[in-house]
């Protein structure tokens, strides 16, 4: 079965410091890999996924992945936060034994940005 | 256009009643997937469905839990005879019909979610 491990279930940031934000995923294919963003009391928010090509990805919000194989990581940065992007991040896999779009979710990481 | 639609945002129900929770996916999408989010965790895939058709539903519970997406009107899911575990929050999302592309790649599109306390 495929899996999804996030590192560090709170992060805390300062204002403007870099975001850093590690996810690694098991998968006996190549994976589709996606972030998902959720903002108190709301639901999930597509950044950014990767599915073929480019193994760097640029999303929403000033956010970026990278698709590292070797590593099995798609590990999500931004190079300044800010206070607005104080939430919970979910890093989540296609099932490729499913039919349609079946996600595996990381446990989130809860982003907490300090002025 | 209008994003996925959930409703009731909030449901308390005391044990052993009935939950009913509903949503609308994004117009032009045929196809519906409900997650459950426990307190302190991920979302859990629950259920996949097309119009009038459960297509996955290994992560639905054997009992007390079944869901539906008829031909017209929004996707139901259904919780029988409710106990406290059950008291999360329930996601659904939509995606569009694929046609030639791999759907593993689809965009699912997230409604704000069911919070479901039971007492």
């Amino acid at each position: 079965a495929q899996s999804v491990t996030q590192l560090g279930s709170h992060v805390s940031v300062s204002e403007g410091a870099l975001v850093l934000l590690r996810c690694n995923y098991s998968s006996s294919v190549p994976p589709y890999l996606f972030w998902y963003v959720q903002y108190p009391n709301q639901g999930l928010q597509l950044l950014l996924k990767y599915t073929t090509g480019a193994t760097l990805v640029k999303g929403i919000n000033g956010f970026e992945a990278e698709f590292k194989k070797s590593e099995t990581s798609f590990h999500l940065t931004k190079p300044s936060a800010h206070m607005s992007d104080a939430a919970e991040y979910f890093c989540a896999v296609s099932d490729i034994k499913a039919a349609g779009n079946k996600l595996t979710f990381g446990g989130g990481t809860r982003v907490l940005v300090k002025p | 256009n209008a994003g996925v639609m959930q409703n009731p945002r909030h449901l308390v129900r005391r044990r052993g009643q009935e939950a009913r929770l509903r949503c609308s996916p994004m117009k032009g999408h045929s196809h519906v997937y409900w997650y459950r989010q426990l307190p302190e965790e991920g979302l859990k895939f629950m259920v996949y469905l097309q119009k009038e058709n459960i297509i996955d539903e290994s992560g639905m519970p054997k009992e007390r839990f079944s869901a539906e997406f008829p031909k017209e009107g929004p996707s139901i899911l259904r919780i029988q005879q409710v106990v406290r575990g059950d008291s999360a929050a329930y996601f659904c999302a939509s995606s569009p019909t694929t046609g030639l592309a791999e759907p593993r790649t689809d965009t699912q599109y997230f409604g704000p979610g069911t919070r479901l306390t039971v007492l």
